[in-house]
């Protein structure tokens, strides 16, 4: 009974590749996230996606690009990897309920780029 | 700019009591949060403050000044098991979230 799941846990590959990160919730949240997470643990908001409106961080390269196919689903598709995107990417999502909207993150994948 | 300011590190005592201080800088204000997360792990919820005042639960603690800028979290009779790295986010005018660089806290026996 995950509430956030993301699929790949572990991820390793070479500079240049093209990857996808998996991300779901049953929670039946309106609104998903996408974090990036560094060494320095500093987390970053990526996008945040929901059924009407997708909120892109403007530092973000569009070699990042989020898909979703349906309101329980998010995921992170990233072209032509570089040194730099190695981190660990967290999706979250979000329901706006009693005034606030707590966020429930996924375990998170740990990208390595060699 | 919007900026949210955290101690990088904290070191206390199994069975003490700790505060973890954050200010904030930010374009509006629609509440704070204090989350935390575990090494290796996903950030946790632990509290959300939108009024001024204190908020307990249990061990901890959220207290916010919105005057100031400034919220605390205060953990008492602290366990192994809390260590971890403490994060302060504000969500500001366009309710987007703001978040800090995390507290690290390490607990001694």
């Amino acid at each position: 009974d995950t509430a956030v799941s993301q699929t790949p846990k572990y991820l390793v590959t070479q500079m240049g590749n093209d990857k996808s990160i998996k991300c779901e919730q049953n929670l039946g949240h309106d609104t998903m996230y996408w974090y990036k997470q560094d060494s320095k643990k500093f987390l970053k908001i990526m996008f945040s996606y929901n059924n009407k409106e997708l909120i892109i961080n403007e530092t973000v390269p569009n070699r990042f690009s989020p898909k979703s196919p349906d309101k329980a689903h998010l995921n992170l598709h990233i072209n032509s990897l570089e040194l730099g995107d190695s981190a660990v990417y967290f999706c979250a999502s979000s329901q706006v309920a009693g005034g606030r909207d707590t966020q429930y993150f996924g375990p998170g994948t740990r990208l390595t780029v060699l | 700019g919007q900026n949210i300011d955290q101690p990088t590190e904290m070191t206390a005592t199994e069975g003490a009591i700790v505060q973890i201080n954050c200010t904030y800088q930010t374009s509006g204000f629609n509440g704070l949060f204090w989350y935390q997360q575990h090494a290796g792990e996903a950030p946790t919820f632990l509290s959300y403050n939108v009024l001024d005042g204190l908020e307990e639960k249990g061990r901890f603690s959220s207290f916010l000044s919105r005057s100031k800028g400034y919220s605390y979290l205060l953990l008492k009779e602290l366990q192994m098991k809390d260590s971890a790295s403490y994060l302060c986010a504000v969500r500001d005018s366009n309710y987007q979230l703001i978040w800090g660089a995390g507290t690290k806290l390490i607990i001694k026996p």
